[in-house]
């Protein structure tokens, strides 16, 4: 079946302007995450959504950050006033609700100029 | 704190050789563990994971693991390396109390033939 998708693959933006990524998430999955992976590190946990339940924001690194999802289809990820340190791969994930086991999309690559 | 910790960086292995990396994890109980293998420009794939049970646990592409509590380590090992696997291999741990996977910051296998 399907995966996870994201759009766009690669984002190149000016300093200072607003981006919005997207995800689609594997369906009959309820469980979304954006995780952010600089150039050589690891992945940091952005945001959480499980179904109607109120997400997990705790990983969000400013208010410039934001992300909606609809039920439990698609989310956008979006950063405002975007900086230069915002550069990095921008990678979703979804899950079944009960399980910890996470499908990964391939990522949207944001370069900020 | 939660947190996963792989020590080496950046590892050399000639085609045809054995393969350990290394991951250590820092929770109070025992986690979900998982590990990834990330090549250029792609997403996250999942070799194996370790919920519970055998401590021994195989994966694709012949990679497997090894879960030991008294360590508090979870090493992928491959009995002999392909050119093929040079990549980046991300372990991961799932607690429950955070609903996000916790990674380490990667280590990048290079293979030489």
């Amino acid at each position: 079946g399907a995966g996870v998708s994201q759009s766009p693959s690669n984002k190149v933006t000016e300093k200072g302007k607003d981006v919005e990524l997207r995800c689609d998430p594997i369906s009959g999955h309820t469980a979304l995450y954006w995780y952010r992976q600089r150039l050589g590190q690891g992945l940091e946990f952005l945001i959480y959504f499980q179904g109607n339940s109120a997400p997990d924001k705790s990983g969000l690194p400013s208010d410039r950050f934001s992300a909606e999802r609809t039920g439990e289809s698609v989310s956008t990820l979006t950063i405002q006033r975007t900086q230069q340190e915002d550069s990095a791969v921008y990678l979703c994930a979804s899950s079944r609700s009960t399980s910890p086991q996470q499908y990964f999309g391939p990522g949207t690559r944001l370069t900020v100029l | 704190a939660q947190s996963v910790t792989q020590p080496d960086i950046h590892i050399t292995v000639s085609e045809g050789a054995s393969l350990e990396l290394r991951c250590n994890y820092s929770y109070g109980a025992t986690p979900y563990l998982f590990w990834y293998v990330q090549s250029p420009g792609q997403g996250l794939q999942l070799l194996l994971k370790y919920f519970s049970g055998d401590t021994l646990v195989q994966g694709i592409k012949g990679f497997e693991a090894e879960f030991k509590r008294s360590q508090s380590s979870f090493n992928l090992r491959k009995p002999s390396v392909h050119w093929s696997d040079a990549a980046e291999y991300f372990c991961a741990m799932y607690t429950g109390t955070a609903s996000k996977l916790t990674f380490g910051t990667g280590t990048r296998l290079q293979v030489t033939l």
